[in-house]
């Protein structure tokens, strides 16, 4: 069975472009969330969907970031226009809907340098 | 606010030495995770504890759960050159009702040198 994938793993873009990450979460796992470590910090969430629909998004930094998870399946979670301090390691983990307590396979990170 | 503090923050060792981690907190969790993640990866889930007091064993890897669900520690035996990692506590923010929000501790970084 395919773990948790996400494109792409290393992005450099400078402050003001667009930069769309993509995540594949293992087939039929309807949670699926997103995280964002930056460099000396701890992992903060980002937000969980339960299948298409956003069950919990407090902590998008701001308007600048926008999660979308069309069907379903994969999610994309777009920073437009990104800042300096938007790099970091981003990163995308699933789950079975009922599982507990809370046990979240991860993917691979994207690590995002904005410069 | 809910934290977890995890000490050390560095460590490292030789071969064959045991070891312990700690991950506290002044707030109660309702469990606790232990995730190991290598360069390049992420977290991979080694044990989840739920009931204070709780042991858990993984091989060479013992997990045990505060009696008041505020602190966790992680002992491994005769460390091996292939429990080199970051290792990272994690657990459910409380009140998080249906939602699923993990906080998370800065993390221990692990080198067994041969």
């Amino acid at each position: 069975e395919a773990g948790v994938t996400q494109f792409p793993s290393h992005s450099v873009i400078e402050k003001g472009q667009t930069v769309t990450l993509r995540c594949d979460p293992i087939s039929g796992h309807d949670n699926l969330y997103w995280y964002r470590r930056v460099m000396g910090k701890e992992i903060k969430f980002l937000l969980h969907f339960v299948k298409e629909s956003k069950q919990d998004e407090s902590g998008m930094p701001n308007n600048r970031f926008l999660a979308e998870r069309t069907g379903g399946t994969y999610s994309t979670l777009k920073v437009q226009p990104a800042e300096l301090e938007d790099s970091g390691v981003y990163f995308c983990a699933s789950s079975l809907r009922w599982s507990t307590p809370y046990e979240q396979y991860f993917g691979p990170g994207t690590r995002l340098t904005v410069t | 606010t809910q934290l977890l503090e995890q000490s050390p923050q560095f460590l490292s060792i030789q071969e064959g030495e045991n070891l312990t981690v700690y991950c506290n907190s002044s707030s109660v969790f309702s469990s606790l995770q232990w995730y190991r993640q290598e360069p390049g990866e992420g977290p991979v889930l080694l044990v989840t504890v739920v009931t204070g007091g709780e042991v858990k064993k993984l091989k060479r890897l013992t997990f045990q759960f505060g009696d008041a669900r505020k602190d966790s520690s992680l002992h491994i035996t005769a460390a091996q050159p292939g429990d080199t990692g970051l290792y990272l506590c994690a657990g459910p923010q409380v009140n998080a009702g249906n939602n699923r929000k993990l906080i998370w501790g800065l993390g221990t970084s692990l080198a067994v040198n041969p």
